[in-house]
């Protein structure tokens, strides 16, 4: 079983819309919960970190569903320079290890 | 100038072949990480290192070996390359532990044949 799984989609949805995705992971111990961001053939790069209360920056805005082991990200007014891929990363199994989800894809089109 | 820095870009070689992949920080971080990626799989760690005298497996470090030259400079090793090492590989740093932000190289393309 994958430590973070992701639906890969793609989510395809026009400028101006709202995109929400989830990830679930495996591990209950985990404790840090991240979206990195990662253009094509580029390399991934912190989105932002996820907090338990939720957290929002932007027209981002993540959540923490620990009891059902799920991390979400919402995309509100989507832009064209949205497009990418969103990896869920997770700390642990292990204390010095993150997991990496194998990412979900948007394309935002015009 | 990029903080994180990998040569080279892209690679082919042959299989058996011995190939070098070196990674290179301007950030001052201790420490540092090499992963691969395939299509459909997340990243996977192969090696990190805590300073320069700490080197540590990861989940996939079979058929890969590093070394860590100076608190800047991390390089990875495939002693004798097979096919299914054809991957995306990158390189990270972090500040501190693998829970803080990591800093990601741009990757080298290496194929395989």
């Amino acid at each position: 079983r994958k430590e973070v799984e992701q639906d890969p989609g793609p989510f395809n949805v026009p400028e101006g819309a709202t995109v929400a995705f989830n990830c679930t992971y495996s591990n209950s111990a985990s404790q840090s919960f991240f979206w990195y961001r990662q253009d094509c053939r580029k390399e991934p790069k912190l989105l932002m970190s996820v907090y338990s209360s939720g957290n929002e920056d932007g027209r981002f805005t993540a959540q923490l569903n620990r009891a059902s082991q799920y991390i979400s990200l919402l995309i509100r007014d989507s832009k064209l320079s949205d497009s990418a891929t969103y990896l869920c990363v997770v700390n642990g199994p292990g204390e010095y290890k993150l997991s990496f989800g194998a990412g979900t894809t948007v394309t935002v089109r015009a | 100038d990029a903080d994180v820095t990998q040569t080279p870009r892209n690679r082919i070689t042959k299989t058996g072949k011995r190939i070098m992949l070196e990674c290179s920080q301007t950030k001052g971080h201790d420490r540092m990480y090499w992963y691969r990626q395939d299509p459909g799989l997340g990243l996977q760690l192969i090696y990190y290192s805590f300073d320069v005298k700490d080197i540590n497996k990861g989940e996939i470090s079979d058929g890969y070996s590093v070394s860590r030259q100076a608190q800047a400079k991390f390089s990875l090793s495939l002693e004798s390359a097979i096919p299914n090492q054809t991957a995306l590989y990158f390189c990270a740093t972090s500040l501190g532990g693998p829970t803080d932000t990591q800093y990601f190289g741009p990757g080298t393309r290496l194929t395989v044949l």
